[in-house]
């Protein structure tokens, strides 16, 4: 099946540095990926939209400039997380709808990114 | 209002129940319906897409009510390799997610 790979897994960094998340198609090419949040015990928030070769699309209330996302190409979007602070610590997850073969247009996502700001 | 709403549970069953979760959509439009499970600090992963007729996969039955606009879950013969969180998800052109319901197979 239709693998979607992010990384890292688990990142810890100091308030007001910046991480970079990356999220990979690795047998089928994404024009478009999307990246949600997910807090403890809440449901996954789409954050914004990726996509191939112009601006993303970001959820209302999502700052652009904070979280910075670049999809180059058809395999590989990120996602940048500038100046983080604690409040920024989540779980952060990707995912690519997956057409043709046996994809009908679920929804695939990366194994997630858990990111802690101390 | 949310688009998707579940009962978040926590559902503790013992081995060999059979368990029934519902979750109700406000979009009488939306155009597909899927159950994914996440398990502790997981990515969710499909389990089965939710069909107008219903459908079977194993142990699992997923029914898709329009007129109700609910869809449901079923799960029979539990197992304790069952026990995670599982989301109910509807296609309005975007995803939504419910906030997913919680289960435990008790051995």
């Amino acid at each position: 099946g239709a693998v979607v790979s992010q990384h890292p897994s688990w990142v810890i960094c100091k308030s007001g540095t910046s991480v970079k998340i990356e999220c990979r198609s690795l047998d089928f090419q994404a024009t478009t990926m999307f990246w949600y949040r997910q807090f403890p015990k809440q449901s996954l928030m789409l954050m914004a939209t990726s996509n191939e070769g112009s601006k993303a699309t970001y959820e209302q209330g999502v700052e652009k400039d904070k979280f910075l996302i670049n999809h180059a190409s058809l395999t590989l979007s990120t996602l940048t997380v500038t100046s983080a602070h604690p409040e920024d610590s989540s779980f952060y997850i990707c995912s690519a709808r997956v057409f043709g073969g046996s994809g009908s247009g679920e929804l695939f996502f990366g194994e997630g990114s858990r990111l802690t700001v101390l | 209002r949310k688009e998707v709403e579940q009962d978040p549970g926590p559902f503790n069953v013992p081995e060999g129940a059979t368990v029934a979760f519902n979750c109700t959509y406000s979009n009488s439009a939306s155009q597909s319906f899927f159950w994914y499970r996440q398990d502790c600090r997981k990515e969710p992963k499909l389990l089965m897409s939710v069909y107008s007729s219903g459908n079977e996969d194993g142990r699992f039955t997923a029914q898709l009510n329009r007129a109700s606009q609910y869809i449901s879950l079923l799960i029979r013969d539990s197992k304790l390799s069952d026990s995670a969180t599982y989301l109910c998800v509807v296609n309005e052109g975007q995803f939504y997610f419910g906030t997913g319901t919680s289960l435990t197979v008790i051995p």
